[in-house]
């Protein structure tokens, strides 16, 4: 079945960076778009940005510019999402979320969601 | 961005009853090329990622029971339970996928 599988929760520090992945199966890796959602506490959900796996075309949420990059690497259908500089309300639940494919600055549903990763960013 | 307002924020209904909820946008996601509004429709439980519901503002996907309906008007969409069970117990999400970036609403919890 289709799935998408993150790494473990982290904790880090104010300043520094987060690498999180999404291990997918079940589908043809490089067939559908694969975006990054969080969602803090208690609160809705934000996205991210977005990743076309097939050519490593990105497109992020203009509040995360120049502090988060996706990529990938196709050979083990792995996507990864690093957010640097963090700081204490990136706290929070990421997720990936695979989406059909669309093009740039287009989007569908996502569907389905992985498991999640909490990162904790506390001094 | 498109602002996606949801109402209520929580509501109680009994078993068996109907649930309803309403999710405004901001501006239209109606799509002049396939005629669609790109509305879509999450259901999430505690520690559990959101779950696909509805797309397309009304088509219902694979696997999820037909009590489960979306409709629209305009700018206006409403996701309704016809007949809540117990496991329907969650907070519902809508989505616009019209503009980027893509934007929900802040969430309905529904109890019993």
């Amino acid at each position: 079945q289709v799935q998408l599988v993150q790494s473990g929760g982290e904790v880090k520090r104010p300043g520094a960076s987060v690498k999180v992945s999404c291990k997918a199966s079940g589908y043809s890796f490089t067939d559908y778009d694969l975006n990054w959602v969080r969602q803090a506490a208690g609160q809705g959900l934000e996205w991210m940005g977005w990743m076309n796996p097939s050519n490593g075309e990105t497109g992020y949420a203009e509040k995360f510019q120049g502090r988060v990059s996706i990529t990938r690497i196709t050979s083990i259908t792995t996507a990864y999402m690093e957010l640097s500089s963090l700081r204490t309300d990136d706290t929070a639940v990421y997720y990936c979320a695979r989406a059909p494919k669309c093009g740039t600055r287009c989007h569908y549903w996502f569907d389905p969601w992985g498991q999640g990763t909490l990162v904790i960013v506390s001094s | 961005d498109i602002v996606m307002t949801q109402s209520p924020d929580s509501l109680a209904v009994s078993l068996g009853e109907r649930a309803t909820i309403n999710c405004k946008s901001s501006q239209t996601v109606l799509s002049v090329s396939n005629n669609k509004n790109h509305l879509a429709w999450y259901q999430q439980k505690p520690g559990q990622p959101p779950r696909l519901l509805i797309y397309w503002a009304s088509t219902r996907d694979s696997g999820v029971p037909d009590r489960f309906s979306g409709s629209e008007s305009g700018t206006d969409f409403t996701l309704t339970i016809s007949s809540l069970q117990a496991e329907d117990v969650a907070v519902y999400y809508c989505q616009q996928y019209y503009g980027t970036p893509p934007t929900f609403g802040q969430g309905t919890k529904v109890e019993i």
